[in-house]
């Protein structure tokens, strides 16, 4: 069965401090792992990972993924209030664009002032 | 303004009663999806669709039904709504060469 986890599935921290969130997949042709930040509203997208090892930086978030492991990484450093949110990974079987989509449960983070 | 557009925002229905959830875009994508989001479990993909007249059953399709008759346009038809399908759903749209999504705002749906 397809299905990608995410751990942990809650984390709080203080503002200052460096987070890892963790994203592991078990997709039949597996072609994309992408992250998303998901506030009080709809997600948006943050990245988007199709090659083993090649990190995708913005701002204090970076992001890998390990295609030999499966799993990816999602890296924020100096944590503000306003990184507080649900982070989503999801794995696509499409190599050029969007298919089908499997979802992690997400990762509600919390950061204290 | 580039947008995705779900109506309605919110619904409240009874068991057995016919709905339809619209969702529309006006950035010409050609991909267009169906989510639902309940507490604890994420995102969970109903229908997807490449292009017109082209869709593909997602994650939890069963008791959803979808058209792509035209590229602006992705109706959820619930035939025979129940409370288990109460949830908060969300439509999404990208380019068909782009892995960037693009959602609405969701709409809350409560069947009793």
């Amino acid at each position: 069965e397809d299905k990608v986890v995410q751990s942990p599935l809650s984390l709080v921290v203080h503002e200052g401090d460096t987070v890892t969130l963790n994203c592991s997949y078990e997709v039949t042709n597996f072609r994309s792992l992408l992250w998303y930040k998901q506030e009080k509203k709809a997600p948006t997208f943050l990245f988007m990972l199709t090659s083993s090892g090649i990190e995708k930086k913005s701002g204090r978030l970076s992001s890998i993924l390990d295609k030999k492991e499966l799993f990816s990484i999602l890296n924020i450093t100096a944590t503000q209030t306003g990184d507080s949110a649900i982070y989503l990974c999801a794995a696509s079987d499409r190599g050029s664009t969007l298919g089908r989509l499997y979802f992690g449960r997400g990762t509600q983070l919390t950061v204290w002032p | 303004e580039a947008q995705v557009t779900q109506n309605p925002r919110y619904l409240i229905t009874v068991t057995g009663k016919k709905l339809t959830v619209t969702c529309s875009q006006n950035m010409n994508h050609e991909y267009m999806s169906w989510y639902r989001q309940d507490p604890g479990l994420g995102l969970r993909q109903i229908y997807y669709s490449m292009n017109v007249e082209v869709t593909d059953k997602g994650d939890v399709p069963e008791g959803y039904k979808v058209s792509r008759k035209e590229k602006r346009n992705f109706p959820l038809i619930l035939e025979s709504p129940s409370p288990n399908q109460t949830s908060l759903y969300f439509c999404a749209s990208s380019r068909g060469d782009s892995y960037e999504q693009y959602f609405g705002p969701g709409t809350r749906l409560t069947v009793t």
